[in-house]
Formats: structure tokens, sequence, C-alpha cells
């Protein structure tokens, strides 16, 4: 079963534009991981957020937290075509190693 | 090796036919997931493993899907009498420790039956 919900299903912007993406679950959390696919393969970690933070930086990347609305966003600033693919959000709840996503955004970035 | 590796990277199979798939994690990571991905949806689990042993097989959807890791490094994924809707991108992952730690994902294994 999947818990975790994106928001939009899909999204495209131009390039240079920022990209907002939100995904919402249902149970508690230990953490919520954002990860990106490119053409339905290999997925690649991109950030991690421990319950207790509600907001972390990398790169042009920022993603928040809200564990009282049980929802998370992540942005991407100065959007690049390469940033078109598939992005995840996973929790990892109380057994602490199983992930469990949700049927992901599709961003694509226009040149 | 640099990262997971999963063999093959494509297998076409026939209705019934029995299937392995292979996972080489990173080495010295001693957790081990599988996951299924069906088209349009996130990746499921299936099972975990925590060197040797399948700490969670939960995920597994019948008696049809089995997984090893004899050794806590390499692992299979066995499926039996598959059917079309075992179609799927079979992916793989591994980690250094449970917990507040990221996975890292193979390229996964993408399963058709006919």
């Amino acid at each position: 079963s999947q818990q975790g919900e994106e928001d939009p299903q899909a999204l495209s912007i131009q390039e240079g534009e920022n990209a907002t993406m939100n995904c919402s679950y249902k149970t508690s959390i230990n953490n919520l991981q954002w990860y990106r696919q490119n053409s339905g393969r290999g997925l690649v970690h991109l950030i991690l957020i421990r319950s207790n933070e509600r907001e972390k930086h990398s790169g042009r990347l920022r993603v928040t937290l809200d564990t009282s609305k049980k929802s998370s966003s992540l942005l991407i600033t100065a959007s690049r075509a390469a940033d078109t693919a598939s992005y995840f959000c996973a929790t990892n709840g109380g057994s602490n190693y199983k992930l469990t996503f949700g049927k992901g955004t599709l961003l694509t970035v226009n040149p | 090796g640099a990262g997971v590796s999963q063999t093959p990277s494509n297998k076409v199979t026939e209705k019934g036919k029995y299937v392995e798939l292979r996972c080489d994690p990173i080495s010295g990571h001693t957790a081990l997931y599988w996951y299924r991905q069906s088209l349009g949806q996130g990746p499921e689990f299936l099972i975990y493993f925590q060197g040797t042993g399948a700490a969670d097989d939960s995920g597994l959807p019948n008696d049809r899907f089995f997984a090893v890791r004899p050794e806590g490094s390499v692992s299979t994924l066995k499926i039996q009498r598959t059917e079309r809707g075992d179609s799927a991108v079979y992916l793989c992952a591994s980690s250094p420790q449970t917990g507040n730690t990221e996975a890292f994902f193979g390229q996964g294994t993408r399963l058709t039956v006919v």
C-alpha cells in the first residue's frame, strides 16, 4: 500500500522557474525522504528530513516538513532541463527501515 | 562496486516460467531491500534483509515469490510460475544500517511476462 501522495501528479514549467511538489502521508513517521527517478529505472536519493526537523536545504533543493499536517514539500529553485524526472516522497515509519512511497510527481522542465 | 548492481537489466519470460533476479549491494551494507514498481506507480516494498535473514517479507504478494541472501551480500529474488501481472520493474536497494539513513537503489530489472 502507498502512504505518501504527491501533488500535483504532473508539473510542467520553463527553465529557470521554481518547482514545488507536495506530499501528504497518513501515519506517524521517523523521517521522510525525497527521491528522483529518470526514465522509470533507478531512484536517486535527494534529501532526508527527520520528524523533529522542519526545513532542510541541499543545493537548489529545499524541503519542509509539517508533522501536524502530515505533509512535506520539495522546492527546486532555478530549474534546469536536466531536472526533468519523476519525484517521489517516501516515509520511514515505525518499522524504522521500510520505505513507503507515493505515486510521484512527473516534472517536465522545458528549455 | 561503486553502486548497487542488478542483473539482468531486462528479462522477458513466458507465462508459467521461473525467473531469478540478482542484486549485488554496496559492499559493507548490511540492509538490503527489494521493491516492485508497476507503471505509473511508486515502488512497493517486497522484502527486507538484515544480514542473511529476511527480517520482513510481508510485502511478498504470494508464495510464488521468494528471496534469499545466503552470505549476507548478494541477494536473489525468485519468482515461480510467472504470471502476466508480475510484469514490473524490480528494484533492489541497500543501506549501511537501518533507521535514519538513505537507501541506495540499483537500476532495476524490468521483467516482462508474455
